[in-house]
């Protein structure tokens, strides 16, 4: 298996503009989360899906951040518009656990720079 | 409101050695525990795991200790080896799809 893919692995953009971020669960996985790690708060969950239906977005900072699932095989982080301080690694993680997402497998993350 | 601590950012262990890596929790509801290892440029790996019906969990050189009474649970890596060197994560569970994550131990060893 190929594991979790995330595009791109760096991306560098300019205050204001858009961004997104893609990834591709582990095929079979119908759980799917978005993470941020900065240095200052950790790793913090974004968004969680499951089958495909946004569970729990609480974690997403603002309005600017949006997020999408439109298939078990695809789902998108969009920052609308991006800010500096938005710049951090962001992880995609998916799950296939019925009892919950414990054993969650991490794509190799997006580095994203806003300047 | 830190929920899982993980008190040492760094820990440094001779090559062969046993390494320690501590874990603290505050929620009682937490019922099943992991550890993490993320190199760097990656994103983290799953481990080990150990629910909170057992208070030990091995698998190759790692094992894991739960001290439910203490709200505490240690990752024991032995021997140590240089591939090891890796931020190591903590995280729990309470039933819900939702990890709470500690905040990281980075392990180094020498040679």
């Amino acid at each position: 298996d190929a594991g979790v893919i995330q595009s791109p692995r760096h991306e560098v953009t300019e205050m204001g503009q858009e961004v997104t971020l893609r990834c591709k669960p582990i095929s079979g996985h119908n759980s799917l989360f978005w993470y941020r790690q900065t240095m200052m708060r950790g790793l913090e969950l974004l968004i969680y899906f499951n089958n495909n239906v946004p569970i729990d977005d609480s974690g997403m900072p603002e309005d600017r951040f949006s997020a999408k699932m439109p298939n078990a095989s695809f789902s998108t982080l969009k920052i609308q518009p991006s800010e500096p301080r938005d710049s951090a690694v962001y992880f995609c993680a998916s799950s296939s656990s019925s009892r919950g997402a414990y054993e969650q497998y991490f794509g190799p993350g997006t580095r994203l720079t806003v300047t | 409101d830190q929920q899982v601590k993980q008190n040492s950012p760094s820990l440094s262990v001779q090559e062969g050695r046993i390494s320690i890596l501590n874990c603290d929790y505050t929620n009682s509801m937490f019922d099943y525990f992991l550890w993490y290892k993320k190199y760097p440029a990656e994103g983290p790996t799953f481990l080990i795991s150990i629910s909170s019906i057992k208070d030990k969990n091995e698998d190759g050189r790692f094992t894991v200790f739960l001290n439910k009474s203490a709200k505490h649970l240690s990752l024991h890596i032995v021997p140590s080896q240089p591939g090891d060197s890796a931020v190591y994560f903590c995280a729990a569970s309470d039933r819900n799809y939702q990890l709470i994550w500690g905040a990281g131990t980075k392990l180094i060893i020498k040679p």
